[in-house]
């Protein structure tokens, strides 16, 4: 498979609960991303990693954990999440350092009851 | 400080008519633009980018845009515009002088009506 990819696709979860989305890039990029959307609102950063390492942290609460085992893995551990975390989440990847355009995955739907 | 603007939320027009998506930016160095068309339940696809030259700026699926420095401004454009466009589009700026992030704008929705 190519590109960028996401799993789950859709996710429902209870405000007690611990879940994992995934992300996986097939483009040997150095970089990756993980995007919250929401309706109306800009993409906002959560976080980038850059050769495996956490560059930006864009004071995002620390229910969400993210974690980069290696350079084409992403995933994003969520624990006790409130209801207005529900969103569409991005993961994209790009190489850093560079000019280059990011991927994205299709996205994970949160819904947090 | 960094940031993208999208003025219009909605942007309707007629099958085979031009179109234009709007855009400015504010950079602290050489900009560089993107932009992005996101379709339901997808994620956010490349459609071009400015990095340096020409001004007007080719990508996917016929569309173009044009850089314009005086005017901080990157639109979207297309000759004839098709249903299948319809979609959700967004502004992007990354100023490497700040390190890895893409700056995103809030998104214009295109309709482009039968």
């Amino acid at each position: 498979e190519t590109g960028v990819t996401q799993t789950p696709r859709h996710l429902v979860m209870g405000m007690t609960n611990k879940k994992s989305l995934k992300c996986e890039q097939h483009l040997g990029h150095n970089a990756m991303y993980w995007y919250k959307q929401s309706a109306k609102k800009p993409l906002e950063l959560m976080f980038v990693y850059s050769l495996e390492e956490r560059v930006e942290n864009n004071s995002v609460p620390s229910r969400f954990s993210p974690e980069c085992p290696n350079s084409s893995h992403l995933f994003l551990h969520l624990h006790t999440l409130q209801p207005e975390d529900s969103a569409l989440y991005l993961c994209a990847s790009s190489q850093d350092r560079g000019l280059q355009e990011q991927f994205f995955g299709p996205g994970t739907r949160l819904t947090v009851l | 400080a960094q940031s993208v603007a999208q003025p219009e939320d909605q942007v309707n027009v007629a099958e085979g008519n031009p179109l234009t998506v709007k855009c400015t930016y504010s950079v602290s160095g050489n900009p560089y633009l993107f932009w992005y068309v996101q379709y339901p339940n997808r994620g956010l696809q490349f459609l071009l980018k400015y990095i340096t030259g020409d001004n007007l700026v080719k990508g996917s699926y016929g569309f173009e845009a044009e850089f314009n420095k005086s005017q901080t401004s990157f639109h979207l454009k297309k000759p004839s515009a098709l249903v299948s466009d319809s979609a959700l589009y967004f502004c992007a700026v990354r100023d490497l002088k700040t390190g890895n992030q893409f700056y995103f704008g809030t998104g214009t929705s295109l309709t482009v009506i039968p």
